[in-house]
């Protein structure tokens, strides 16, 4: 059972729009949500993340907005840049002790110069 | 060292044969994490270590997965008797402390078995 889903596989978008990245969540138990990117044949880096008690964080392009009522999470990149392309990947995490992170399947975005 | 370093990052290995895939963490995290990729997948966790406590091994697939620790340095995941459904990139992530939420990505393992 996927808990967390990204229902996009791939995105296209021209340089300087913006970018939207979905990612829907089951598990209620959730508490901290994380975005990775990800470039080919290298591993993926962190992006942004937000706390449920939260419902948006911002970092300079990036923003991330929290509808916990809806488990819903969302990142808008604006405005896109050639070099955002990249594979997307969604997670979150329970806080347990383990702290393991459930992941997302990604979106590929690829921002057209 | 400044990352987390894998190695080999290809292995390619016919069905049946074992493989041990390695994993260096950042000096002084102490938390590791195991995943893999398989095409078209999320990723999916495999295995957590942290210092001297047992691991989380809820994640392994099947008892043909195993992975060490040695303290907080150097991980290995072995996996027996290979599938054809073993193929995937095997991701290691370190962090800084147990529940640190960031963690830091290898390049992988991109594992073929034909």
């Amino acid at each position: 059972d996927q808990q967390v889903k990204q229902n996009s596989p791939s995105l296209s978008v021209q340089e300087g729009r913006i970018s939207i990245l979905n990612c829907d969540y089951t598990n209620s138990m959730f508490d901290y949500f994380l975005w990775y990117k990800k470039y080919p044949a290298e591993g993926p880096t962190f992006l942004i993340s937000i706390s449920s008690i939260k419902d948006k964080n911002e970092d300079g392009r990036f923003t991330v907005f929290l509808n916990k009522s809806a488990k819903h999470l969302s990142l808008h990149i604006v405005p896109s840049q050639p070099g955002d392309s990249a594979v997307y990947f969604c997670a979150a995490s329970d806080g347990g002790a383990t702290n393991k992170l459930i992941f997302g399947t990604g979106t590929l975005l690829a921002v057209q110069p | 060292g400044a990352g987390v370093s894998q190695s080999p990052s290809n292995k390619v290995t016919e069905k049946g044969k074992d493989v041990e895939l390695r994993c260096d963490p950042i000096s002084g995290h102490t938390a590791l994490y195991w995943y893999r990729q398989r095409l078209g997948q999320g990723l999916e966790f495999l295995i957590y270590f942290q210092g001297n406590s047992a691991p989380d091994k809820s994640g392994l697939p099947s008892d043909r997965f195993s992975a060490e620790r040695t303290g907080e340095s150097v991980s290995t995941l072995t996996i027996q008797r290979t599938q054809q459904e073993d193929s995937a990139v095997y991701l290691c992530a370190s962090s800084f402390a147990a529940g640190a939420n960031v963690l830091t990505f290898g390049a992988g393992s991109r594992l073929t078995v034909l």
